[in-house]
């Protein structure tokens, strides 16, 4: 059974504070997106990865980093937290081509 | 600029009858469209998709009807299970680059299916 998993399931943090949220899939995708979910907007596209190393920018990066060190981890990074950044955050994974994606559980983020 | 529309956040229906999503997009080179459900505190589940070459796809209760020339798509729920209460996540794929394909969603419809 495909699975992707994220770290935190919920975390409260500081303003200013670093914030790592780590995401793992088990299918060998090659492609791997970081979404935010808040309420009337959606799921927005924060980065994606299509590729170990490469990293491409979505919808909303500001704020936010990524790292793709190996296949199959995807990290997001707020490198200094505000509270406009709680929210919903969502991992996901593909294969190449045209596919489906393979949604995590999901982090929801505080920062005060 | 948002190029998948859902412009429904709610919609109420009775158990047993239809539910029917709408969604509408503006970008025509989307040329692969997807339907997710999300409960609270989940993950998006994948539920069905079409091709731009196809204008419908069945599967089991779920029907995804695709009007090109509107560039309106809609799902269809017969008959509606109070399961199926949920939100509902319209997405179309964009190309970019190479093989990749970056999905773009709608902001959702709350399905509340009533015993």
């Amino acid at each position: 059974d495909v699975k992707v998993t994220q770290s935190s399931r919920y975390l409260v943090k500081r303003t200013g504070e670093k914030v790592f949220l780590e995401c793992v899939q088990d299918m060998d995708h090659e492609n791997m997106f970081w979404y935010r979910q808040d309420p009337g907007l959606g799921l927005r596209l924060i980065y994606f990865s299509y590729d170990v190393k490469m990293k491409e920018k979505g919808d909303i990066p500001e704020g936010y980093s990524v790292s793709r060190e190996k296949k199959e981890r995807f990290s997001l990074i707020l490198e200094s937290a505000s509270t406009n950044q709680t929210s919903m955050y969502l991992c996901a994974s593909s294969q190449g081509g045209v596919g489906e994606l393979f949604f995590g559980e999901g982090s929801r983020l505080t920062v005060l | 600029d948002q190029q998948v529309k859902q412009n429904s956040p709610s919609l109420s229906v009775q158990e047993g009858r239809i539910s029917i999503l709408n969604c509408d997009y503006t970008n025509s080179m989307f040329d692969y469209f997807l339907w997710y459900k999300k409960y609270p505190a989940e993950g998006p589940t994948f539920l069905i998709s079409i091709s731009s070459i196809k204008d419908k796809n069945e599967d089991g209760r779920f029907t995804v009807f695709l009007n090109k020339s509107a560039k309106h798509l809609s799902l269809h729920i017969v008959p509606s299970q109070p399961g199926d209460s949920a939100v509902y996540f319209c997405a179309a794929s964009a190309r970019y680059g190479g093989a990749t394909n970056k999905l773009i969603f709608g902001t959702g419809t709350l399905l509340a299916v009533q015993p």
